[in-house]
């Protein structure tokens, strides 16, 4: 499968513990896209790199949030001190620097926060 | 502000033709997206239209762009029961990266 993966697909989790996603692109995509999404709702972007530099931050990424992509390729993804409100679809999308980009979508890590 | 808004539901009968309208608010973004959403599934890119079209035809798709009004439709001919999913209307920003998706509109299709 040459696709986007993600990994966990699930992931439960207490209140107040560290969770680490993990987010690996289809190997030529220079870009990388992180996004959570609620139930009921479409995609809230998150960061963006573009090879290892981390280009931009939404407001929406707290300092809980931290997403890293050392060498350029995977991705990770950490929050700490989960809440409730962390709950959600985390997903990965990644794609190539083109004039046309199109952004390819991995399954998601499910997250729920007891 | 940064919203793209959708209908939440839409019901048709199997091999009528489905609308799916949006309406989006930055007049600078550079194209457009339909995704596709099925339970358990990934986004699926459905198709696109760059900003300096009209309309964009790809099989049983029309895509419609209406810059005046910020107003994007898709309609999907001849619906058939494996249409029903969730499609997400989304705005690209200049640069390429950052996409504003609409909360999804549920279609439902009736055999």
């Amino acid at each position: 499968d040459t696709g986007v993966s993600q990994d966990p697909r699930h992931k439960i989790t207490k209140r107040g513990q560290n969770v680490t996603f993990r987010c690996d692109p289809i190997s030529e995509h220079n870009r990388l896209y992180w996004y959570r999404q609620t139930l009921g709702q479409g995609p809230e972007f998150l960061t963006y790199f573009q090879n290892e530099a981390q280009l931009e931050k939404s407001r929406l990424l707290s300092d809980r949030f931290s997403a890293e992509r050392p060498k350029g390729s995977f991705s990770t993804l950490e929050i700490q001190r989960t809440e409730q409100g962390d709950s959600a679809m985390y997903l990965c999308a990644s794609s190539f620097s083109s004039t046309f980009v199109e952004q390819f979508f991995g399954p998601g890590t499910r997250l729920t926060v007891l | 502000g940064e919203d793209v808004e959708q209908s939440l539901f839409l019901s048709v009968r199997e091999g009528d033709s489905s609308v799916i309208n949006c309406t989006y608010t930055d007049s600078s973004s550079t194209y457009l997206y339909w995704y596709k959403q099925e339970p358990g599934a990934g986004l699926q890119l459905l198709t696109y239209i760059f900003s300096n079209m009209d309309m964009k035809q790809d099989q049983r798709l029309t895509v419609l762009l209406n810059k005046k009004d910020k107003h994007l439709s898709l309609r999907i001919a001849d619906t058939q029961t494996g249409d029903s999913a969730i499609y997400f209307c989304a705005e690209v920003y200049p640069g390429g990266f950052k996409t504003i998706f609409g909360a999804g509109t549920r279609l439902f299709v009736k055999a």
